[in-house]
This record gives structure tokens, sequence and C-alpha cells, in this order.
């Protein structure tokens, strides 16, 4: 199983309609998760951090499934700036040395139609 | 809005050659990384660093890669003799806290010819 498990896509969606994407990690160790959002050619930008109990942040909700090791993003009313590859992004368990690198998924490809 | 400033966005560079990338992470920040993107695949990390000593390295980050923080601000990659296959974009990181997210730079674009 991959580290970050993410459907590239390309999700072709309509001007206000409400996508979903979705990630999986194998690590069950795991301790943090992101969304970022990366536009072509540019840096990944952290979208929102993703906390068990679920969280929202204006038109975006992110939910975690620590059971199912699973992560979500959903968008609603989506808009023509939302077109981009949405990354999963994982942070390793603390291994007492310090700070552990970001683990990637390679990103859901999403583009807004008008 | 405190931001991760890199330099330079492109530098091509022949084979064999020796490149250094440097950045400046956020002031306050503790946490330091590095992470490579070749073009249309995912961002893999290479590097983190943390109170001037390496904390983790991926098997990308080989005896031909260094990182050093010669000052209080600047972070720098070395890549002593590189080859074709380091062509990418190299992004800096650099967060508060460990376990918490990290904030990019805009990247250096690294061609190897």
């Amino acid at each position: 199983r991959k580290e970050v498990e993410q459907d590239p896509g390309p999700f072709n969606v309509p001007e206000g309609a409400t996508v979903a994407f979705n990630c999986t990690y194998s690590n069950s160790a795991s301790q943090s998760f992101f969304w970022y959002r990366q536009d072509c050619r540019k840096e990944p930008k952290l979208l929102m951090s993703v906390y068990s109990s679920g969280n929202e942040d204006g038109r975006f909700t992110a939910q975690l499934n620590r059971a199912s090791q699973y992560i979500s993003l959903l968008i609603r009313d989506s808009k023509l700036s939302d077109s981009a590859t949405y990354l999963c992004v994982v942070n390793k368990a603390y291994s007492g040395g310090g700070a552990d690198g970001l683990t990637f998924g390679k990103g859901t490809h999403l583009i807004i139609q008008p | 809005e405190p931001e991760v400033t890199q330099t330079p966005s492109h530098q091509v560079t022949q084979m064999g050659q020796e490149v250094i990338l440097r950045c400046v992470p956020i002031s306050n920040h503790l946490y330091f990384y590095w992470y490579r993107q070749i073009l249309g695949q995912k961002v893999e990390f290479l590097v983190s660093f943390y109170n001037n000593e390496i904390s983790e390295k991926s098997e990308i980050f080989d005896d031909q890669f260094s990182v050093e923080r010669p000052d209080g601000s600047n972070f720098t990659l070395k890549i002593r003799s590189t080859k074709l296959e380091d062509s990418a974009m190299y992004f800096c990181a650099s967060g508060g806290f460990w376990n918490t997210e990290a904030f990019f730079g805009q990247g250096t674009r690294l061609t190897v010819v």
C-alpha cells in the first residue's frame, strides 16, 4: 500500500457544484494531517489542517477517520479559482529526533468549469 | 505576512557541477526542510533540520547532498556533483513546531544539462 494514496483525477466539475476528494494513508502511527493546494508550477500552500473531530473553513470541510486511515476534503459552491491540484499530506509519527518530514500524496487535479 | 524566500528562482547548471540553493525560512521557525518535485511527479521529502543538525533524511538525500545553516537566517542545500536526474523544482519549507504544517518557499527550478 502506498504511503499516501489519492485519486489523481482530473475531476471536471461545474461551477457551484460540490466536490469531494478522498485520501488513504498507510502508517497508522501518523500524527498530523493536512490538505495543501498546488497551482501549476507553484509551491504547495496549506489549505487546512485536518482534525479528528472534523473541521470547516468557509466552503471547505475536512474529515479524518483514524480507524479507516482515511481523510476527506469537501468543497461546496465551487469557484473557478478552486481549480488546482489538492495534495493530501501526512506527518509521520514523532521519532524523538526532531522534525519528521511530510509525506505527500500525488494530488488530485480539480478543474472547475464555467 | 511572513514567508519563506528562495534564491535563485531558476538555476541552470552543467552535469557534474556543484550548486547551492538558498533559502531564508520564516524568522521564528525552528524546523527547516528541503523537498523536491520532478516535473509531473509528487512532492518528495529530502531532509529535515532542527537544532543545527539533520533530523531525518530520505533515500534521495545521498552523499551528494548536504545542508547547512551558516548563520541565523539562511538555510542552504548543496548538491556536490549534479546529475541529469537532479533536474527538479526544489522547495524549502519551515515550521514552527514539530509535527505541524510547513510553509513553502516559491521554489528553485534546477535544470541540469
